[in-house]
């Protein structure tokens, strides 16, 4: 079965600073795909980075990257240059073109400090 | 614009009486998939469906059902809605079942049984 761990329900960032979101998941299938996700006080859902498995470069999007541990089974986002506009609950999924299910974790709600 | 409609955005009902939560997408996507974001349990998905006519359960399915007769439509049916199932609910399509597509998310439904 499929396990995302969030072990962080609070992280609070210096506007400006840097800030690390940590995730962990579990999975037998070796073709699958992770995910961070952001949900701002508006409750949208959107998209902030993703990483297939096989590749072994971290995707980077702008000020977002990730730390991919594959051995590790570890997957955190890096927010560098943290922006109030960042303040939003986080959420790391993982899914797997085997089984087609999306796994969440409990999320992370970050705050940003002026 | 593309997207992802959900309706109703809130809900307000009493136990036992079925209510149906409308979903529709206009990307011709072919996979779509129903959550609910509860505090501290993060997203957890209930159905997913992989095209016309393809369901399945996904980790919460008790007390839910859906239907996929036209790939646009993934209507989300409670039969006989309880207190527990009061929660935000997201609907979600992708343009394909393998986790390189990012899912697009409808802006939620907020559900509260009495």
């Amino acid at each position: 079965a499929q396990t995302v761990t969030q072990s962080q329900p609070e992280m609070s960032v210096q506007e400006a600073e840097t800030v690390t979101l940590s995730c962990t998941y579990d999975t037998s299938e070796s073709d699958y795909y992770l995910f961070w996700y952001k949900q701002p006080p508006s409750r949208q859902m959107i998209l902030v980075i993703r990483q297939e498995a096989y590749k072994q470069q971290n995707a980077t999007e702008n000020r977002f990257s990730v730390n991919f541990q594959k051995a590790a089974k570890s997957f955190s986002l890096k927010i560098s240059d943290s922006q109030l506009g960042d303040a939003a609950m986080y959420f790391c999924a993982c899914t797997t073109s085997g089984t087609y299910k999306y796994i969440f974790g409990t999320g992370t709600r970050l705050k940003v400090l002026a | 614009e593309a997207q992802v409609t959900q309706n109703p955005r809130y809900l307000i009902t009493v136990t036992g009486k079925k209510l149906t939560v409308t979903c529709s997408q206009n990307m011709n996507h072919e996979y779509m998939s129903w959550y609910r974001q509860d505090p501290g349990l993060g997203l957890r998905q209930i159905y997913y469906s992989m095209n016309v006519e393809v369901t399945d359960k996904g980790d919460v399915p008790e007390g839910y059902k859906v239907s996929r007769k036209e790939k646009r439509n993934f209507p989300l049916i409670l039969e006989s809605p309880s207190p527990n199932q009061t929660s935000l609910y997201f609907c979600a399509s992708s343009y394909e079942a393998r986790g390189n597509q990012p899912q697009h998310f409808g802006d939620g439904t907020r559900l509260s049984i009495l």
